[in-house]
């Protein structure tokens, strides 16, 4: 399996600020997904990014609030921008690993627990 | 679409005794089913998959999950339940490369 890290941990912003996530993954990937888990609920993805193009957001979701960078097959940002208290949850990274039998299982990053002020 | 229902918010159970937690899903095609745990304060772990085969398959931890076509479901289950089992289970499900997870089952192993 990969070795998925996010910086920072976890951050206290106050709102209007933006707020940059890493995830470094220790090996080369193609599919890189980031989600957005609320207090006590479960996971939502917010997109799908792949080196060399456009990330894909899901419904809800825009580029203005959550841009994404995928510069190398290894690493991908996520900006939450100018954020609202409603902004507070945990947000994770994820690869998506091959067997080699056509079904994909993803592993998750640590999480970065944001809360908004 | 496709979906995942996780019907107990909560499952309770003292150690030693069998665990199960219920998923049933909802997608076009051939469902790819998946179950991850959750720490707290730690991300998500794989703990198993079905593809295809065996519809049986076992997972990290001693945990086993059952797919039954017939009933949509994909409950994760283990033989004896040890207090460190108690967590936060996710059972998710794609037809193609997008997780749809479930709301989530918090299970609490008593010593």
């Amino acid at each position: 399996s990969a070795v998925i890290s996010q910086k920072p941990s976890r951050d206290i912003c106050q709102r209007g600020t933006s707020l940059t996530i890493q995830c470094q993954v220790d090996s080369q990937v193609t599919m890189m997904f980031w989600y957005r888990q609320q207090p006590g609920q479960s996971l939502t993805l917010i997109a799908t990014a792949n080196q060399g193009s456009e990330a894909t957001y899901e419904s809800g979701f825009v580029i203005d609030k959550f841009p994404i960078s995928r510069p190398n097959l290894t690493f991908s940002t996520l900006t939450v921008s100018n954020m609202s208290p409603e902004d507070s949850s945990i947000y994770l990274c994820s690869v998506e690993h091959s067997s080699g039998r056509g079904a994909y299982e993803q592993y998750f990053g640590p999480g970065t627990r944001l809360t908004v002020t | 679409a496709q979906s995942v229902a996780q019907p107990e918010d909560q499952v309770n159970v003292a150690e030693g005794n069998p665990l199960t937690v219920k998923c049933t899903y909802s997608v076009s095609g051939n469902p790819y089913l998946f179950w991850y745990v959750q720490y707290p304060n730690r991300g998500l772990q794989f703990l198993l998959k079905y593809i295809t085969g065996d519809n049986l398959v076992k997972g990290s931890y001693g945990f086993e999950a059952e797919f039954n076509k017939s009933q949509t479901s994909f409950h994760l289950k283990k033989p004896s339940a040890l207090v460190s089992d108690s967590a936060l289970y996710f059972c998710a499900v794609t037809g193609d490369y997008k997780l749809s997870f479930g709301a989530g089952t918090t299970v609490t192993v008593r010593a």
